[in-house]
Formats: structure tokens, sequence, C-alpha cells
């Protein structure tokens, strides 16, 4: 089975610092990764996603995340924190089969301090 | 172009009523999946829909879900005789599932409370 564990559930950082949210994920194979981000009373939206073609993926916003295969991991990173950044961040991992529902973590609440 | 729409956007509603939630997904899009956000669970799937193929209602939590896709676009998610641990945010979500990995637009939700 696959599943994806982010490691905080809250982050608080100031802005103008760098961001770094926390996923392992679990796989028996070569996973589809993603992360969304969820704005207070929004949508889910996707910030990038890992289609095995390049290990450093770059989304919207500043933010990317490198795929590590030997240390099972998917942390998305920004250089440096904006107030709009604030939001809960979900490491996903899309079942692979004629399905491909997504699985989400528990979500990361990032705070970003003045 | 549009995105994934839902309505309602809220609905309050008392415990033991029926309610129906509708999703109209983006113009073309074959994949329909239906989501669940609530506090104890967090995010899960309830169900997806593939074109004309028999859909996949293997999230579905109990019978009182049920969920049907008319015409290959428009779905409305149906919960009978609902319970207080009902209340949740309901999520649909639609893909084209064309460029894997296949990217899944989300709607912005119905909160349901049950009271």
């Amino acid at each position: 089975a696959q599943s994806v564990t982010q490691l905080d559930s809250h982050v608080s950082v100031s802005e103008g610092t760098p961001v770094l949210l926390r996923c392992n994920y679990s796989s028996s194979y070569s996973p589809s990764l993603f992360w969304y981000v969820q704005h207070p009373n929004k949508g889910l939206q996707l910030l990038l996603k890992y289609t095995s073609a390049a290990t450093l993926v770059k989304g919207i916003n500043g933010f990317e995340a490198e795929f590590k295969k030997s240390e099972t991991s998917f942390h998305l990173t920004k250089p440096s924190a904006h107030m709009s950044d604030a939001a809960e961040y979900f490491c996903v991992v899309s079942q692979r089969g004629a399905t491909n529902k997504l699985i989400f973590g528990t979500g990361t609440l990032l705070a970003v301090q003045p | 172009g549009a995105g994934v729409s839902q309505s309602p956007s809220n609905k309050v509603t008392e415990k033991g009523k029926d309610v129906e939630l509708r999703c109209d997904p983006i113009s073309g899009h074959t994949a329909l999946y239906w989501y669940r956000q609530s506090l104890g669970q967090g995010l899960e799937f309830l169900i997806y829909f593939q074109g004309n193929s028999a859909p996949d209602k293997s999230g579905l939590p109990s019978d009182r879900f049920s969920a049907e896709r008319t015409g290959g676009s428009v779905s409305t998610l149906t919960i009978q005789r609902t319970q207080q641990e009902d209340s949740a945010v309901y999520l649909c979500a639609s893909s084209s599932n064309s460029g894997a990995p296949y990217e899944q637009y989300f709607g912005p939700g119905t909160r349901l409370t049950v009271t």
C-alpha cells in the first residue's frame, strides 16, 4: 500500500526565512507525488508534481521539492517565506492503477510571522 | 477557463435528513473524484467515475452514501439519513487522464454541517 507521512503538523517561520515542509513516502514502486496547498476557506491548489523526469521539481510561487529515493522523501522548500504562504500544505501520492486516486498526508499548517 | 464548481458552498441540515451535493467538473474531463475532508479523518477518497465505466465506490463509508454521474459530466453525491459524523467538507476533483501523473483539479468544496 502507498502512503505519505508529513512529519510536522505545524511549522512557523519568519517572513523572509526559508521554508522546509517534510514528507516521507512509502511505495513499492516509483510513486507519483504531489504537493497541494489549501488557503483558509479555499480549494486545494496544486503546487508541484513529481513526474520521474527530474528529481528536483519546481512549482508555483517559488516552491520546489526534491525526490530522494534513497531517503524516500519529497520535502517541500522555499528560499524565502512570504506572508501569503501561510496555509495548509498536503503531501500526496497517487495510487497507481485504474483509479489514480490521491492519498493525502495529514497536512502541515504553515504560519508566517512578520 | 472555468474550473470545477460545487454547490451549495454551505449546507446545514438536521440529523436524519437527506442531502444532495453537486459537482460540475471541468469541461472535457473524463475522470471525476469525490473526497471528504474532516477533522478526525483528514482528506479521504470516496468515489471515482471514469467515462462510462463502473465507478470505484471503495471509499464510501457506508451504504447511506451514493453518487451518480449523469451524461459523463455533472455528478451528485447523496447522503441519506445524515449523521453528525457526516459533517465535513466534501471536495470534488476532475482530471483529463492524459499526461501522467494525472493532475486533479479541485473545486472549492461543500461544507456540510449536520445538527
